[in-house]
């Protein structure tokens, strides 16, 4: 069982460099969330998307962009890269509201911004 | 809105001993509450859920937590440590209507022998 697919697993970018960090889910599941994870603050939610067709933002959503492209994938762009977002990013996806069901997650990007 | 407090970022305890990490949340509407378990260079996965089902819930590797209303806590503890729970682990809160998942900033347990 794959799961939450997240590429790539490692990158370094450069200050003003963008990039796509890519998630996919093979559980038919409506939620899907963007996560990075910083030292000592947990997780903090970039953006979610409800279902198919919607994005909401999260509690950090400044600096990056979602698209969910259908119902299995929701990619996270940096448009021009800071140093203040290296971090490691985490896909997750869920049933959806109403269900309350856990988080799956992905196993993570880990992004350096130089 | 809503949003959980971990007291202590790091916990040390010696092997079988008790285990207790804190979560209390803050929430507008009842809360449901997760813990979840973060080894080293891997993705979180799912302890335990509360869900209002019932106040003490069991979940994996021997752990439960105690959902207490009056305190606003949802307590973790395992009688008994292992050196394999070793790991950092999180407290959760989502709603029922948006399904949104807010996480504490985690608490890191060593173990000793």
């Amino acid at each position: 069982n794959a799961g939450v697919t997240q590429t790539p697993k490692f990158q370094v970018l450069k200050t003003g460099q963008s990039m796509t960090l890519q998630c996919a889910q093979d559980m038919n599941h409506n939620s899907m969330y963007w996560y990075r994870q910083d030292p000592g603050m947990g997780l903090r939610l970039i953006y979610y998307s409800a279902s198919e067709g919607t994005t909401d933002k999260g509690e950090v959503p400044n600096g990056y962009n979602v698209s969910r492209l259908n119902k299995r994938e929701f990619s996270l762009r940096l448009e021009s890269a800071a140093p203040s977002q290296t971090s490691v990013y985490f896909c997750a996806s869920s049933e959806g509201a109403g269900s309350n069901e856990k988080l799956f997650f992905g196993s993570g990007t880990q992004l350096s911004v130089l | 809105a809503q949003s959980v407090t971990q007291l202590g970022s790091h916990v040390s305890v010696s092997e079988g001993a008790l285990v207790l990490l804190r979560c209390n949340y803050s929430s507008s509407v009842p809360p449901y509450l997760f813990w979840y378990v973060q080894y080293p260079n891997q993705g979180l996965q799912l302890l335990l859920k509360y869900t209002s089902a019932a106040t003490l819930v069991k979940g994996i590797n021997g752990f439960e937590a105690e959902f207490k209303k009056s305190e606003t806590s949802f307590h973790l503890t395992k009688p008994s440590a292992h050196m394999s729970d070793a790991a950092e682990y999180f407290c959760a809160v989502s709603d029922y209507h948006f399904n949104k998942f807010y996480f504490g900033s985690g608490t890191k347990l060593n173990v000793k022998p």
